[in-house]
């Protein structure tokens, strides 16, 4: 049972817009930044979305985050065929003193 | 360059021990802590703990407590993760990653081993 909560699965077909969710606590998302990964198979995961919102360089900007509360939420706009992948949030846990991920949320493009 | 260079897959049998590796290079080795990440197959991936070089103190998930050992060596700038016995469940895809950040407090992992396959059969 992972500390923050993930759909299992995703699914769009190519151009549409999909929205991945992720709900924590207070203890986590409520305070601290979400970062989201991306894992394609056979690889380590690549940071997508970093402090909630912000894409590191090279990431396209079909990719957004945002945060509001204790829950979080991956948009990604123009789904192309490349976006197949398994998508992590993850965020620092006060009580815990270190960080937690989700269980991770399969995007399937139709 | 950054790079985090795992040591390779192991097969070992339960009850056995194993260290695997993770070398650092292209940064100043004691500036980050290494966490270790562990994804079981099909599986999502957790933070199993971290350790700081420049100091050598380790922070454990309560999930891994006692169960693993996470050391680092500064002089080769290596990490090291091992286990005293292995059991079948160990069995798992095992990351190091580093966050190159301006606070260590984050779970922001801009670098990451390539992994290291352990597998745990009899």
């Amino acid at each position: 049972q992972s500390v923050l909560t993930q759909p299992p699965s995703a699914s769009g077909t190519p151009g549409q817009r999909v929205t991945i969710s992720c709900s924590g606590s207070s203890s986590n998302i409520g305070s601290n930044f979400v970062n989201w990964y991306q894992q394609l198979p056979g690889t380590a995961p690549k940071v997508l979305i970093h402090s909630s919102n912000q894409r590191p360089s090279g990431v396209p900007d079909r990719f957004s985050g945002s945060k509001s509360g204790t829950s979080a939420s991956l948009a990604i706009s123009g789904l192309q065929s490349d976006d197949e992948a398994d998508y992590y949030c993850t965020t620092w846990d006060d009580s815990l003193n270190g960080p937690v991920f989700g269980g991770g949320t399969k995007l399937t493009v139709l | 360059e950054v790079q985090l260079v795992q040591s390779g897959a192991e097969v070992k049998k339960p009850g056995e021990s194993l260290r695997i590796s993770c070398k650092g290079s292209g940064y100043s080795f004691t500036n980050y802590w290494i966490s270790w990440v562990r994804q079981m197959p099909g599986k999502g991936l957790e933070w199993m703990g971290r350790i700081d070089p420049s100091d050598s103190y380790s922070k454990y998930s309560p999930s891994f407590q006692g169960h693993v050992t996470i050391s680092a060596d500064k002089s080769i700038s290596t990490a090291y993760l091992q286990w005293s016995s292995l059991k079948a469940s160990d069995t798992a895809i095992y990351y190091c990653a580093i966050n190159t950040g301006l606070t260590q407090i984050s779970s922001y992992f801009d670098y990451w081993g390539q992994g290291t396959l352990v597998t745990v059969s009899s």
